[in-house]
């Protein structure tokens, strides 16, 4: 089965304060992996993919196929950085869909 | 390039009413994609269009159809709203269905059915 899970609805730190947002995933192949950022009320962006390991808005997530995670990470958080984010599996059918996990919301605090 | 436009942004329908969302891009994609977002759930996919003149059933289509006469547009409707289905609907596009394109995804219509 795919399936993509966020255990954390809600995860809340403080400025400066390091960040872990979980991701764990069940697919049987080379997995796809993106992480989407939604602001208040706004339109999904792609925050980033596993396959360039780029590191944007100085976030950053590593695949890693043993544990079947894509934790997202940032060093030091920033209050600009609160929104809600998705963990999103591309899907080897249905005209290549993301299966998105229940999105945890990012709560940066002064 | 506006991207990825959706209309209505917000509509409230009485139960057993009908009507129409219009996605459209102007980025050439092949492939467009109707999703609902419901709180706890993430987003689940509805319909998709691999091109022009094409579609077929994602996770959660019943009560829901869909159209692509023309590549730039993907229209989803519900025929006879239920309030099962008051949720936010994105649609998104993408050049191709590889983990190479990125899906692009409209700014959402809000609906919600009384």
């Amino acid at each position: 089965a795919q399936r993509v899970t966020q255990p954390e609805k809600l995860l809340s730190v403080f400025k400066g304060a390091p960040v872990e947002l979980k991701c764990n995933y069940s697919y049987s192949g080379s997995p796809e992996l993106f992480w989407y950022v939604q602001y208040s009320r706004q339109r999904l962006q792609l925050l980033l993919r596993h396959i360039s390991r780029e590191s944007i808005k100085g976030f950053t997530a590593d695949l890693n196929k043993g544990e079947t995670s894509f934790h997202l990470k940032k060093p030091f958080a920033q209050e600009e950085d609160s929104a809600m984010y998705y963990c999103a599996l591309k899907s080897y059918n249905q005209g290549g869909k993301l299966i998105f996990g229940q999105g945890t919301e990012l709560s940066v605090k002064p | 390039n506006a991207g990825v436009t959706q209309t209505p942004k917000f509509r409230v329908l009485k139960t057993g009413q009908s009507m129409t969302l219009l996605c459209a891009q102007d980025m050439n994609h092949e492939y467009m994609y109707w999703y609902r977002q419901d709180p706890g759930m993430g987003l689940r996919l509805i319909h998709y269009s691999v091109g022009e003149g094409t579609t077929a059933k994602g996770e959660v289509p019943d009560g829901y159809n869909v159209s692509r006469l023309k590549k730039q547009n993907f229209l989803l409707g519900l025929e006879s709203a239920a309030p099962s289905q008051t949720s936010v609907y994105f649609c998104a596009s993408s050049y191709g269905s590889g983990g190479a394109y990125e899906q692009f995804f409209g700014p959402g219509t809000r609906l919600t059915v009384l």
